[in-house]
């Protein structure tokens, strides 16, 4: 079956550091790949997606390339902010025709001044 | 455009009660996917309504059904409540239901069960 490996967190950081959380899947096929954000009490939101290999998606300065021969989508950002702190999650869907997220356990950022 | 909105956002139960959960679309989003998010199992598929047909289920017991109305709400059931049934449960809404699409989440319900 498909599946989603992150970096276990938290990850932290100080401001203006440079981030990158590790994803890495396993999925039969060319999976789509997203990067979700959850705020504290919040549901998820969408960071950012790449839906063919080599594709780069980015997001308010977040990016992330579907790298397929490695079978890894990490996310970067330059220099976060303390704004940034939130749990992210790294998922697919694949190639059965459904659209059903498969999610990896989520990686806790927490970025201090 | 109004977001995805979930009710009611925060229930506590008892063990053997039932509880029904509710979910409004995106306007003009047909289908509507159901995740359960706990600090152990992370978020797990429940099912995913398309045009008022379920069209796929996750590794659930039969205890949890749903279901989807014409104007694309969906609820979503779960009876005999056990302890381990507390979680976040989220809805997702998207266009069509194709791998590609971004699906937009709700703010979830938080279920209690005492």
């Amino acid at each position: 079956g498909n599946s989603v490996t992150q970096m276990e967190g938290p990850v932290t950081l100080s401001e203006e550091a440079f981030l990158t959380i590790n994803c890495t899947y396993t999925a039969t096929g060319y999976p789509s790949l997203f990067w979700y954000v959850q705020y504290p009490g919040e549901g998820l939101q969408l960071l950012l997606k790449a839906t063919k290999a080599d594709d780069k998606g980015s997001n308010k300065g977040f990016e992330a390339t579907y790298r397929k021969e490695t079978t890894s989508f990490h996310l970067e950002k330059g220099s976060v902010q303390v704004s940034d702190s939130a749990v992210y999650f790294c998922a697919l869907t694949d190639d059965s025709g459904y659209s059903t997220l498969t999610f990896g356990k989520g990686t806790m950022l927490l970025v201090s001044p | 455009k109004a977001g995805v909105t979930q009710t009611p956002r925060y229930l506590i139960k008892t063990r053997g009660q039932q509880v029904t959960l509710s979910c409004s679309p995106i306007s003009g989003h047909r289908s509507v996917s159901w995740y359960q998010q706990t600090p152990g199992q992370g978020l797990q598929f429940l099912f995913e309504y398309f045009s008022e047909t379920q069209r796929n289920k996750g590794n659930f017991p039969g205890r949890f059904s749903g279901r989807q109305f014409s104007n694309s709400r969906s609820e979503m059931n779960v009876s005999t409540l056990e302890l381990g049934d507390s979680a976040l449960y989220l809805c997702a809404s998207h266009i069509q239901g194709t791998k590609q699409e971004t699906q937009y989440f709700g703010p979830g319900t938080r279920l209690l069960v005492l």
